[in-house]
């Protein structure tokens, strides 16, 4: 089974408004870390936001907020106001605390249109 | 700047070339990391190293050689690749602790044309 699902291959926003990257993950350890990551065209991965499992409240980092439904088993990313800039690959990650290994979603690819 | 570098940036071979690719960390991590991207596909974890040891191999072809001499470099030897194998690869370190925190830092990425 997929530990992590990123359903939506594509996305269109326009600049100034927010969008929703749903993610929803896989696992039977009840201590784990969430990540998004954000990929543009030069490649590199850049970290954007990190919820733990036992985290009360939702992460917030500047314009990115983590939609955590633990009962679902759903982190979806929120960028609100978007701008041209955040025109990239955006992938979601976990974390279990057994081994040193990530596991990522196959990627939302987000296109912000002026 | 993530801290994590990875030279070349771009490396074009032959299919009978040897060459290598090198990953460094200068974040004191002890966990290092291959990741294989190709165009339209999801990240491949190839290999883990953790202090030195590798602990990952996920069914990677013998033609990709892993080495960790320490745990601030990390290397990919290759040799007699296929054009399949053109790709971005990116490394990765993170802290090897217990805890499900600890980001993963990712270098730029080499992008490999096989030719």
């Amino acid at each position: 089974a997929q530990k992590i699902t990123q359903t939506q291959p594509g996305m269109f926003v326009q600049e100034k408004e927010a969008v929703t990257l749903d993610c929803t993950y896989d696992t039977s350890d009840p201590s784990y870390g969430l990540f998004w990551y954000k990929q543009p065209s030069s490649g590199e991965m850049i970290f954007l936001i990190y919820q733990g499992s036992y985290d009360q409240q939702n992460a917030t980092e500047g314009r990115y907020s983590l939609n955590f439904q633990k009962a679902r088993k759903s982190a979806n990313l929120v960028i609100s106001a978007s701008q041209l800039g955040d025109s990239a690959m955006y992938f979601c990650a976990m974390r279990e605390p057994t081994g040193n290994q990530f596991y990522f979603g196959t990627g939302t690819s987000l296109t912000v249109i002026p | 700047e993530t801290g994590v570098t990875q030279t070349p940036r771009h490396l074009v071979m032959g299919m009978t070339n040897k060459k290598s690719l090198k990953c460094e960390q200068h974040l004191g991590h002890n966990a290092m990391y291959w990741y294989k991207q190709s165009a339209k596909k999801p990240l491949e974890l190839m290999f883990v190293y953790n202090f030195k040891e590798q602990t990952e191999n996920n069914s990677v072809p013998s033609r990709f050689s892993p080495e960790c001499p320490n745990s601030s470099h990390l290397f990919l030897h290759l040799h007699t690749l296929q054009p399949e194998d053109s790709a971005l690869y990116l490394c990765a370190s993170s802290s090897a602790s217990i805890s499900s925190y600890n980001e993963q830092f990712f270098g730029p990425g080499t992008r490999l044309t096989v030719l």
